[in-house]
């Protein structure tokens, strides 16, 4: 199987923009999805096939593609953006794997 | 709307057998399938397989092989998932989801203790 590798934390101020990186081969040719994960709440999606943003998802969420790296980006991060981050993304075969997580500080 | 209600925790000794049900409502159940994810204390997300709702197809993890079977009752909109030969690492909080991971299941504690 593949693996997926993001820092373990990052952190930013209110307002400013926090970005999450997320790496791995099979990035190039597959979508990739970010849930954020509060504590003792179940994940729930920001973003989808890239860029999309689910219904009811801030704008501030955005999310980018380049080569085997995708990025999560919260512009204007506010303290309610402070949780876990995983991106996640599947082979041709239907194997689902999740990064390693990231932790959002809102110093 | 969407939802996705799991059975209520569990506790379970060494070598045990755990089966966790995931009822869904607000949408057609036989359209999505449904995945199963867990998380250990204090780790990251770890997934476990989906199953096909209107086929039955599986998929599952390389390392739950063996271990793990999902199923469902479409008369009843319910996933099942039974985890055979428990050990202590298996003590996790285990959600469910759509396939497409869009909604979620509330998750529920599986906690493998002698």
């Amino acid at each position: 199987s593949f693996e997926l590798t993001q820092p373990p934390s990052v952190s930013a101020s209110p307002g400013q923009t926090a970005r999450i990186t997320c790496s791995g081969d099979a990035l190039s040719n597959q979508y990739a999805y970010w849930y954020q994960q509060k504590p003792g709440q179940a994940p729930v999606l920001v973003i989808y096939k890239d860029s999309e943003r689910p219904p009811g998802i801030p704008e501030r969420y955005s999310g980018s593609t380049s080569g085997t790296t995708v990025t999560l980006t919260i512009s204007g991060v506010q303290a309610e953006d402070e949780a876990d981050y995983y991106c996640q993304s599947a082979d041709s075969s239907g194997t689902y794997v999740f990064g390693t997580g990231t932790t959002v500080t809102v110093l | 709307q969407v939802q996705l209600v799991q059975s209520g925790a569990e506790v379970k000794k060494p070598g045990a057998s755990v089966k966790v049900s995931c009822k869904a409502s607000g949408y057609t159940f036989n359209k999505y399938g449904i995945s199963w994810v867990r998380q250990a204390p204090g780790q990251g997300l770890e997934w476990v397989g989906w199953i096909g709702t209107s086929n039955g197809d599986t998929k599952y993890a390389e390392k739950f092989q063996g271990r793990v079977t999902m199923t469902t009752d479409t008369s009843r909109s319910t996933a099942y998932m039974d985890l055979t030969s428990l050990r202590s690492d298996d003590t996790a909080m285990y959600f469910c989801a759509r396939r497409s991971l869009d909604h979620w299941g509330q998750g529920t504690l599986v906690t493998v203790s002698s």
